[in-house]
């Protein structure tokens, strides 16, 4: 069975900073898919940033870039310039390709992301 | 945009309730989900459907069913609702295929006492 793990239940960021989110996955699985989602404390749960596993190149989305290093079942993201609505719970999920798995997401535990002024 | 609604915010119930927990999506998506949220240990899959009137257990469907008579709508049921079962109950729908996102609901806080 795949799982998933954030090792830093807290982080913590000045504004306009810099600062990366770690995620780890467990898989056998040669074709998958890779999401960060942030629940702010609305909690709506918004897709930041998607991986496919057969791209080498890491995903960017304006400020939002991953690090993909599929060896080493590795996904960090990486939030530049930091602004104070960043702050939020991120998960990292993980998605088989293959269908008879239904397309269920498979989270990480989160890490909650505090930005101060 | 896609819109994923759950009937309720807030809800508060007593042991051995029944209790319905309502989610509608205006995208004509196949795929529905119910997920547990806890601290500490991320969303949990509860149950999905990939089609009206299909279902299929995910990593926790003890103590839960799910009803899906139209296709846009996905109810979660607890037949007897239990303290262990307070919690964050996120919905969230997607079309067919594994690179497709999924889109949430606001979430329902669910107590029960």
């Amino acid at each position: 069975a795949q799982t998933v793990t954030q090792s830093q239940p807290e982080m913590s960021v000045q504004e306009a900073e810099t600062v990366t989110l770690s995620c780890t996955y467990d898989t056998s699985e040669s074709d998958y898919y890779l999401f960060w989602y942030k629940q702010p404390p609305s909690r709506q749960m918004i897709l930041v940033i998607r991986q496919e596993a057969y791209k080498q190149q890491n995903a960017t989305e304006n400020r939002f870039s991953v690090n993909f290093q599929k060896a080493a079942k590795s996904f960090s993201l990486k939030i530049s310039d930091s602004q104070l609505g960043d702050a939020a719970m991120y998960f990292c999920a993980y998605r088989s390709a293959l269908y008879n798995q239904g397309g269920k997401l498979i989270f990480g535990q989160g890490t909650e992301l505090s930005v101060k002024p | 945009d896609v819109k994923v609604t759950q009937s309720s915010r807030y809800l508060v119930k007593r042991t051995g309730e029944k209790v319905f927990l309502e989610c509608v999506q205006d995208m004509d998506h196949e795929n529905m989900f119910w997920y547990r949220q806890d601290p500490g240990l991320g969303l949990r899959l509860i149950y999905f459907s990939y089609d009206v009137k299909m279902k299929e257990k995910g990593d926790i469907p003890e103590g839960y069913s799910v009803s899906r008579e139209k296709k846009e709508r996905f109810s979660l049921i607890l037949e007897s609702a239990s303290t262990n079962q307070t919690s964050m109950y996120l919905c969230a729908s997607s079309p067919l295929g594994a690179k497709n996102i999924q889109y949430f609901g606001a979430g329902t806080r669910l107590s029960v006492l």
